[in-house]
């Protein structure tokens, strides 16, 4: 029963395409993360925001940007799709910084 | 630079036994750890949280422990069963939520 929904599931898309990401949650959490996790690796941050108008890059910001416009909406756009940006895409979101992540089911991302 | 290492063999057991991964890290000092439950394809899904000032703690058929001299993490699955398959991750958060690290996990498989 997942309270934050990423779209789409799977998307292959051409090298040079703009896309975007969609992450919405229905918890009324401030704090919304971005994350990419490559098979059997580590879940690295690409940008996270702590409410409405904040956004701020993490470690790997991968050409990409995201928006805070309302609350339960976080989406991350790639303005230009290259073959090193094929991954999964995660979007978690949290009530308090010390409390746990609910994350999204993900979305599966190549690039050809 | 700060890590975490979770052994990136796979531990295969039993059902019925009790599983025990491990966490360990350097260069980190957490305010709490986290442990996160991931099935193939999926975004990870919260388990515990321990904080730096507590030793221990259970839920349910889960217990993990934690030791900041060490700087390492014990996760136990009592009585584990076929369902509990999956990979188990630690994560590390600071005491403002500034900044999580995620390991990369452990593999678990318990067969029937």
């Amino acid at each position: 029963e997942a309270d934050i929904y990423q779209t789409p599931r799977y998307l292959v898309i051409g090298t040079g395409k703009k896309i975007t990401l969609e992450c919405s949650q229905t918890m009324g959490h401030d704090k919304m993360y971005w994350y990419q996790q490559d098979p059997g690796m580590e879940l690295h941050l690409i940008h996270y925001s702590y409410g409405v108008n904040s956004t701020e890059k993490g470690d790997l910001s991968s050409e990409s940007t995201v928006s805070r416009i309302r609350t339960e909406h976080f989406p991350l756009t790639l303005e230009s799709a290259r073959p090193s940006h094929t991954s999964q895409y995660l979007c978690a979101s949290r009530a308090h910084s010390n409390y746990g992540y609910t994350f999204g089911s993900g979305t599966r991302l190549t690039v050809v | 630079s700060q890590k975490i290492e979770q052994n990136s063999e796979a531990l295969n057991i039993q059902e019925g036994k009790t599983a025990t991964l491990t966490c360990n890290y350097t260069n980190y000092s957490p305010a709490y750890l986290q442990w996160y439950r991931q099935d193939p394809g999926r975004g990870p899904v919260f388990l515990l949280l321990i904080r730096e000032n507590e030793k221990e703690k259970r839920k349910e058929r889960l217990k993990v422990t934690f030791d900041t001299t060490l700087k390492q993490s014990l996760f136990h699955i009592t009585a584990s069963q076929p369902a509990d398959s999956a990979t188990y991750l630690c994560a590390l958060g600071d005491t403002g939520g500034f900044k999580t690290i995620f390991g990369a996990g452990t593999r678990l498989f318990v067969k029937a």
